[in-house]
């Protein structure tokens, strides 16, 4: 089964970007990924597919602020022009044989 | 619009079972796969089953193998995951997930004497 890792945590200040990074072990470099968002108190919520190529489709009601890329193994979320409210945990999924994996989530925190 | 509502979830003794729904509206339940997710106090998200449109493949993750049992109803767009055996590390909020697009708000399972 795929294994997903990403850093603890991030931390950009008002207004500024801050890129996340999901990286995908060799044997799965290939794969779709989606990305997810979960504020404190809250369930999760969709927020993007992320193909290999780069390619991505943002979830409904998503904001354009949101972006995904990748490159190799990785793939990255972009969330530019932070907002107090993007201060969250950010998962990022992806599946093997039968299987879905999440990374252990990277804590974004708004300065 | 997409919902997806779990109810069912409550404290239970370890031994014990419970059987959580998830009752879906705003799509065609019978033409997506579904999935259960669930996250322990303070921790990540963890997959924990699938099942196909018709109900006739069913995957597990292996914390819950042997325990836990994913179904569906079509004719009432509602999915179903009965837990059985139940210890207290499933303790957890417990989410039904559309494909990958939609999740619940969650409900709680608690395993405690």
């Amino acid at each position: 089964q795929p294994v997903v890792t990403q850093s603890s945590s991030a931390s950009a200040s008002l207004g500024s970007s801050v890129k996340l990074t999901c990286s995908l072990d060799s044997a799965f470099s290939s794969n779709v990924i989606t990305w997810h968002q979960q504020q404190p108190g809250k369930a999760p919520r969709y927020l993007m597919k992320l193909e290999g190529s780069g390619t991505y489709n943002l979830g409904s009601g998503v904001p354009d602020r949101f972006s995904g890329s990748s490159s190799g193994a990785d793939r990255y979320l972009t969330i530019s022009n932070l907002h107090f409210e993007d201060e969250a945990d950010y998962y990022c999924e992806t599946w093997g044989s039968n299987t879905r994996v999440f990374g252990e989530g990277t804590k974004v925190t708004v300065l | 619009e997409v919902q997806v509502v779990e109810s069912g979830g409550g404290l239970v003794q370890p031994g014990g079972s419970l059987r959580l729904s998830c009752a879906a509206s705003g799509f065609t339940f019978s033409y997506y796969w579904m999935h259960w997710v669930r996250q322990a106090p303070g921790k990540g998200l963890v997959w924990v089953a699938v099942i196909n449109p018709d109900g006739s493949s069913r995957f597990y993750g292996e914390s819950v193998k042997g325990r836990f049992t994913v179904s569906r109803d079509n004719d009432k767009d509602t999915l179903y995951l009965q837990l059985n055996s139940l210890r207290a590390e499933d303790t957890a909020v417990y989410y039904c997930m559309r494909y990958y697009d939609y999740w619940g708000q969650g409900v709680q399972v608690t395993v405690s004497s």
